[in-house]
């Protein structure tokens, strides 16, 4: 099976730098997603890894290191409209089931 | 506007009772999924389907069936709905069942009492 974990509460400010932790356990690792959801509302994809490294995307990146079994979101230049919930997934060995951690919740502060 | 249309938005249900949420999709997407959520415990995996025509069990397959006559839909039933089934349900869809990108419908609220 696959788990995973990561924390489910972070605060910030608007304007500051924010990293949320993901770590997993798989039998089999097809690569490393992070999706946003806002109260209310549908998740939406942000990120893959499939190899190590940073990936960056306006100012969202997403990092992970496979042999840590571990990765983080970054978020930069926080805004208010970033208060959401975020989730990391990874892909099991059968690649049937992408399996959700669950889930972060980001609060910015004014 | 492409995507995921669900329905209906929220339900409350007698325990007891069957139900079926409807699940629609315009991207030509291969690959769909049910999935549910529940404070605390992030997304779980109900059923998925591959293609039209073949189904699959996930995470937490019992109490639910699924059917995919055609590409477009996905409906998941509760044959006999029980309170623990109360939870807001997700239905997903990608490209391929490999993909890592999956696009979410707006969900369903259902309440079981």
């Amino acid at each position: 099976g696959q788990s995973l974990e990561q924390p489910s509460e972070v605060t910030a400010v608007e304007g500051a730098i924010v990293q949320i932790n993901c770590t997993y356990q798989t039998s089999g690792f097809y690569g490393l997603s992070w999706y946003q959801q806002h109260d209310g509302g549908a998740p939406t994809f942000l990120s893959y890894n499939a190899l190590d490294g940073l990936e960056e995307t306006g100012r969202f990146s997403s990092f992970l290191s496979r042999s840590d079994s571990y990765g983080y979101l970054l978020l930069q230049e926080l805004q208010m409209k970033d208060s959401a919930s975020y989730f990391c997934a990874v892909r099991d060995r059968s690649a049937r089931q992408l399996t959700f951690g669950s889930g972060t919740q980001l609060t910015v502060l004014p | 506007i492409a995507g995921i249309t669900q329905a209906p938005t929220s339900q409350i249900l007698a325990a007891g009772r069957r139900m079926t949420l409807r699940c629609t999709q315009d991207m030509r997407h291969n690959a769909m999924y049910w999935y549910r959520q529940d404070l605390g415990l992030g997304l779980r995996l109900i059923h998925y389907s591959n293609t039209a025509g073949t189904t699959g069990k996930g995470e937490v397959p019992d109490g639910y069936s699924v059917s995919r006559a055609n590409t477009d839909d996905f409906p998941l039933t509760l044959a006999s709905a029980v309170p623990s089934q109360t939870s807001v349900y997700f239905c997903a869809s990608s490209d391929s069942l490999g993909s890592n990108v999956l696009t979410f419908g707006a969900g369903s609220r259902l309440t079981v009492l």
